[in-house]
């Protein structure tokens, strides 16, 4: 069975940094693409940006560029999302997904809070 | 790619025939995916490709169009299927999606 697990919620302060994680599992890690989506509170659904665990090949979102940072560990089977300074419109629930286009498999959610 | 969904939101009753419109501010082809979306849950993935059922997803739930006019039906409402609806076209980079529509018990 395909599973995308991620880790657990964060409440952060505006200006730390912030890395959450999404354990794939059930499938070949290295060959399938995986994603983010953002959703802000009561909002609709935004997409980050994916990563090609095989090659660590990268694309981001225009809107996301230079915002955020996606990265791979294929030793462990776990993208990761990261933040260097935190804002707090950064508050969202952040979704890791499964597919280069269209998305088949999300996992549970990262809600992150950032306030002061 | 702007996709502009309608309504953005839908009351209807349990048996109805529902169908939702998503346009897209350029020509997409066929690459059009829809979501639902339930309270506190994650997206699942229903139709890819236009028309395309995922697996496991009723057959109550169709889509159809190209270009850049798509539209998803529900053709016998289920309490199950009151959610919010997105789609998303996966012709381009960066992918987008439609702003919602939230479909809402009678």
């Amino acid at each position: 069975e395909v599973q995308l697990v991620q880790s657990g919620a964060e409440v952060k302060k505006p200006g730390e940094s912030l890395k959450i994680s999404c354990k794939g599992s059930g499938y070949r890690f290295t060959s399938y693409w995986i994603g983010w989506v953002r959703q802000m509170p009561g909002k609709g659904l935004e997409w980050m940006g994916i990563i090609y665990p095989g090659d660590s090949d990268t694309r981001y979102s225009p809107s996301f560029q230079g915002q955020v940072t996606i990265s791979v560990d294929k030793s462990i089977n776990t993208a990761h999302l990261q933040w260097s300074s935190l804002k707090a419109s950064d508050t969202a629930m952040y979704y890791c997904t499964r597919g280069e286009y269209y998305l088949n498999y999300w996992g549970q959610g990262t809600l992150v809070t950032v306030s002061s | 790619i702007q996709l502009t969904q309608s309504p953005s939101s839908l009351s209807a009753s349990v048996g109805d025939r529902v169908t939702i419109t998503c346009r897209a501010s350029q020509g997409i082809t066929s690459y059009l995916a829809w979501y639902q979306q339930k309270p506190g849950k994650a997206p699942k993935l229903l139709i890819y490709a236009t028309s395309t059922l995922q697996s496991g997803v009723s057959s109550r739930f169709s889509g159809s169009g190209s270009g850049t006019y798509f539209t998803l039906t529900i053709s016998s409402l289920q309490p199950e299927d009151f959610a919010t609806y997105y789609c998303q076209q996966h012709n381009s980079y960066p992918l987008t999606f439609g702003q919602g529509t939230r479909l809402e018990i009678k």
